[in-house]
């Protein structure tokens, strides 16, 4: 199996545009998690799916964050318009929870700049 | 609701010494509890879990943890660490049922001295 794919790895932008991170998790994993990291928050929890449907998006920062999952096999987070204090690395991570010990398998990762 | 706290941000230690990274968690309800490891522009991976069972659980890189449910303590040890061990590591837990939610710590920094 290929793992998560994450897509772009890297992204430099400029304050006010628009940023769509995609995400690919395992075929057969039913459970899609968003997280960003930096070095003053760690990692936070923005939102998760189950069986492609939005169960906690508390973690999102503010309307400007946005996630879809349109199918089993393909998700985005869409930051519109993007800021400076959204530069972070953003993982996404899958999961099977059809028996719920599982393990949690993330993506490399998408390293974001807004300048 | 769940939470997990990791209290050392850094733990610089020299190579062939022993390690201890502390976790403590606090839950409501029954959780599966996880350390990952992180190495440099990577994301994470699983190093070793507690589900059920002994509650000493161990990696296959030296790595063990001992789950204490009195002091809600999951602390990661290793008796003789390596430079290669130099990652960052992160407690996690999630419900045993209901809701899939995981949640991390902050992370510790191992840095492994020559």
């Amino acid at each position: 199996d290929a793992g998560v794919i994450q897509s772009p790895r890297h992204e430099v932008t400029e304050m006010g545009q628009e940023v769509t991170l995609r995400c690919k998790p395992i075929s057969g994993h039913n459970s899609l998690f968003w997280y960003r990291q930096t070095m003053m928050r760690g990692l936070e929890l923005l939102i998760y799916f189950n069986n492609n449907v939005p169960i906690d998006d508390s973690g999102m920062p503010e309307d400007r964050f946005s996630a879809k999952m349109p199918n089993a096999s393909f998700s985005t987070l869409k930051i519109q318009p993007s800021e400076p204090r959204d530069s972070a690395v953003y993982f996404c991570a899958s999961r099977w929870t059809g028996v719920n010990t599982g393990e949690l398998f993330f993506g490399e990762g998408s390293r974001l700049t807004v300048l | 609701a769940q939470s997990v706290t990791q209290l050392d941000s850094q733990v610089p230690v020299f190579e062939e010494a022993p390690v201890e990274l502390r976790c403590n968690y606090s839950s409501s309800v029954s959780v599966y509890l996880f350390w990952y490891v992180q190495y440099p522009n990577q994301g994470l991976q699983l190093l070793l879990k507690y589900l059920s069972g002994s509650t000493l659980v161990e990696s296959i890189n030296g790595f063990e943890a001992e789950f204490n449910k009195s002091q809600t303590s999951f602390h990661l040890r290793k008796p003789s660490v390596h430079i290669s061990d130099t990652a960052e590591y992160f407690c996690a837990v999630s419900p045993t049922s209901g809701t899939y939610k995981y949640i991390f710590g902050t992370g510790t920094r191992l840095k492994v001295l020559a």
